[in-house]
C-alpha cells in the first residue's frame, strides 16, 4: 500500500472550515484514499473514501487532486466535537484478500471555541 | 442497530498472566479484525477472520498471542504470559463482507500489564 504524508496537527476555529491535506505521491492506480478519524478514548469512525472523483457524504468532502497524488478531506462546517486524530490510507479497494488498513500517524485537529 | 461491542472495557493484569479480550461484532458482519494501538501510535493489524477462510495471522508479534473466532461470530484475542510491551488498546473492527469498503470499530481494551 502506497505511504501517506500528513502534518501532525492543525487547528481551526468553530464554526469554519477545517481542510486536512494529504500526500500519497506513489500511489498506485488501483488504490482508493479512505480517510478515518479518531475520537479521544474511541475507535477509529470511518468518513469517505474515493478513487479518482471528489466525494461529499454527510460528515465531509473529499477532493482528489487530478494526478492522484494528494487530497484534503474538507470538514465545512467544524465542531468542537469534530476535534480528533484523521487518518488519511491508500489502499487498494477490498478484493476478499486480506483487507486491513494501515494507519500512519495521522494530523491532529484540534477545534477552538 | 448495535455497533461492534468488546470486552472488558479495561483490564490490568500482572506481567506473565494469560489473558482473554472479547469482540463481538455487528450482526451478519463476516469479516472481523484485530488492531492494537500502543500509547502515541498508529494502529498496527494483528489478525484477520474471514467467513470459513483460515485466519491471517501474519500481524501476530508473537506466539504468545492467539485469537480465534467460534460460529462465525464472536471473537476472543488471547495473549499469553502478558509483557509489559503488550500494554496498548486493542481494537476489533468488523465490515458487512469481504468486499465492504468500511470497517466499523468497537471502542476497544485498553490492556495494561504491571
Amino acid at each position: 500500500d502506497a505511504k501517506t504524508t500528513q502534518p501532525p496537527s492543525m487547528d481551526c476555529a468553530e464554526g469554519r472550515a477545517a481542510n486536512l491535506p494529504c500526500n500519497h505521491s506513489t500511489i498506485s492506480g488501483n488504490e482508493y484514499v479512505y480517510w478515518y478519524r479518531q475520537i479521544h478514548s474511541q475507535g477509529p469512525q470511518y468518513i469517505i473514501h474515493g478513487l479518482k472523483n471528489n466525494e461529499t457524504n454527510e460528515m465531509a468532502s473529499l477532493i482528489i487532486t487530478e494526478d492522484r497524488k494528494s487530497s484534503t478531506l474538507i470538514l465545512p462546517h467544524a465542531t468542537l466535537r469534530d476535534t480528533a486524530v484523521y487518518y488519511c490510507i491508500v489502499r487498494a479497494s477490498p478484493t476478499g484478500a486480506n483487507s486491513k488498513l494501515t494507519f500512519g500517524k495521522g494530523i491532529t485537529l484540534s477545534v477552538r471555541p | 442497530g448495535a455497533g461492534v461491542s468488546q470486552s472488558p472495557s479495561n483490564k490490568v493484569t500482572e506481567k506473565g498472566k494469560d489473558v482473554e479480550l472479547r469482540c463481538d461484532p455487528i450482526s451478519g458482519h463476516t469479516a472481523l479484525y484485530w488492531y492494537r494501538q500502543s500509547l502515541g501510535q498508529g494502529l498496527e493489524f494483528l489478525i484477520y477472520f474471514q467467513g470459513n477462510s483460515a485466519p491471517d495471522k501474519s500481524g501476530l508479534p508473537s506466539d504468545r498471542f492467539s485469537a480465534e473466532r467460534t460460529g462465525g461470530s464472536v471473537s476472543t484475542l488471547t495473549i499469553q504470559r502478558t509483557q509489559q510491551e503488550d500494554s496498548a488498546v486493542y481494537l476489533c473492527a468488523s465490515t458487512r463482507d469481504r468486499v465492504s469498503y468500511e470497517q466499523y470499530f468497537g471502542p476497544g481494551t485498553r490492556l495494561t500489564v504491571t
